[in-house]
């Protein structure tokens, strides 16, 4: 119950494309889902979160789209960019604490 | 301003011997976590420290302990180390524990366990 399950394991897409990251939960005691970026040899850095009293969050090219009733969330990056190649990790954390439950990661490439 | 802290960045160990990672959390944090990034895994919750005590732990056993400092820096302890406990060691701050906002990671400490 504690499990983020996260997909694909690896995403590979063109300059300019739509990169889509999928997650989903059981804890209905989750209120946070915040989404890392990890760049190698670098510490996890936080892109978007979002709680679950809205639907989505878009800061730029990256929007979250957050589906309660189907515990799911999803990561969406706009017009990818190569720069934008890294692994990219949902989690999720319950009230009153920010003891994080990380999904397994997705690498994303991006080819111009 | 400087983010988290941490050292030593890479550390070679033997198996059964005990091993001590240091961070300094962002200034103007009191709460530090520490996570464990096992090679192509998501990090893993070891513990919290808040006011100089442990206040949460993750599924982990007692070879790992922590101390958290009165200038809120922290130390992550192991003992007794075996190969799985090779991995990314990552030190996480933040603002109360209570708020669910936004962790910062440092670029953690990669130990090898030969």
């Amino acid at each position: 119950q504690q499990q983020v399950k996260q997909s694909p394991q690896s995403l590979i897409v063109q300059k300019g494309g739509i990169s889509i990251i999928n997650c989903a939960y059981e804890n209905t005691a989750f209120d946070y889902f915040p989404w890392y970026q990890q760049f190698p040899g670098k510490g996890p850095a936080l892109l978007i979160a979002i709680r679950p009293d809205v639907s989505e969050k878009k800061e730029g090219r990256f929007t979250i789209s957050f589906n309660k009733s189907a515990k799911q969330f999803s990561l969406h990056i706009m017009d990818s960019q190569p720069g934008d190649s890294a692994t990219y990790f949902c989690a999720a954390s319950a009230h009153n604490t920010d003891k994080l439950i990380f999904g397994t990661g997705t690498r994303l490439q991006v080819f111009p | 301003d400087a983010g988290v802290t941490q050292s030593p960045t890479h550390l070679i160990k033997t198996r059964g011997q005990q091993v001590t990672l240091r961070c300094s959390p962002k200034s103007g944090h009191d709460t530090v976590s520490w996570y464990q990034q096992a090679l192509g895994q998501g990090p893993q919750f070891i513990f919290q420290y808040y006011e100089e005590e442990e206040r949460q732990r993750g599924n982990f056993p007692d070879r790992f302990s922590g101390h958290q400092f009165p200038n809120y820096s922290s130390e992550l302890n192991v003992n007794a180390l075996l190969l799985g406990d090779s991995a990314l060691y990552l030190c996480a701050s933040s603002f109360d524990p209570r708020n669910t906002g936004e962790l910062f990671f440092g670029e953690g400490s990669r130990l090898t366990v030969l």
